[in-house]
């Protein structure tokens, strides 16, 4: 069975800190492994990454996928209480729908 | 594209009754899926269609649930009996494909007591 895992499940920061979100992943078939961000209720896409595309950045989030590591981290710099969120990670494998992990609970206090 | 749709947004339930939710997914999708969300976890997957055909069902979605996609555009999801640990909130997405990301409605949660 596919299985996603992201640590920590919870992180409380301060503003203007950087954070690095983990999510290892243990699936038959990669195809792609996606960010998503979720405050009140839907998640919200960040980023995908595949074989072709490892590292992708988008103003003060960036993320990279290891293959090799079967993993991915997603870091947030100058974190501010607008990202406060929870923070999804979900892999494509084969033909079977996304598989997510728990989620990080990040909160950025000012 | 004025992203996907779900409708009620809220819907409180008492065990036992009956409950059916919408989703429109954005209309060039063709893939439409139904997960769950409870506290602390992430979304579960219950099934997906491809147009009107409903490829896969997971293990989570038992007899009492049923999804239609009966014009390949709009899905429900009804649940018959509720339960109270059916309480959850329920996320519909859509895609353009096998390879491509999810766009997410903001959900239904449902509340049974």
């Amino acid at each position: 069975e596919d299985k996603v895992v992201q640590s920590p499940l919870s992180l409380v920061v301060h503003e203007g800190d950087t954070v690095t979100l983990n999510c290892s992943y243990e699936v038959t078939n990669f195809r792609s492994l996606l960010w998503y961000k979720q405050e009140k209720k839907a998640p919200t896409f960040l980023f995908m990454l595949t074989s072709s595309g490892i590292e992708k950045k988008s103003g003060r989030l960036s993320s990279i996928l290891d293959k090799k590591e079967l993993s991915s981290i997603l870091n947030i710099t100058a974190t501010q209480t607008g990202d406060s969120a929870i923070y999804l990670c979900a892999v494509l494998s084969g033909n079977t729908p996304l598989v997510f992990g728990k989620g990080t609970r990040l909160s950025v206090i000012a | 594209d004025t992203g996907v749709s779900q409708n009620p947004r809220h819907k409180i339930t008492k065990r036992g009754q009956n409950v059916t939710f919408r989703c429109d997914p954005i209309s060039e999708h063709n893939r439409l899926y139904w997960y769950r969300q409870t506290l602390g976890q992430g979304p579960e997957f219950l099934t997906y269609f491809q147009n009107e055909a409903q490829l896969e069902k997971s293990r989570l979605l038992s007899d009492r649930f049923s999804a239609e996609r009966p014009k390949g555009s709009f899905s429900t999801l009804e649940i018959q009996r509720t339960e109270q640990g059916d309480s959850a909130m329920y996320l519909c997405a859509s895609s353009r494909g096998q390879n491509y990301g999810y766009t997410f409605g903001s959900g239904t949660r449902l509340t049974v007591v």
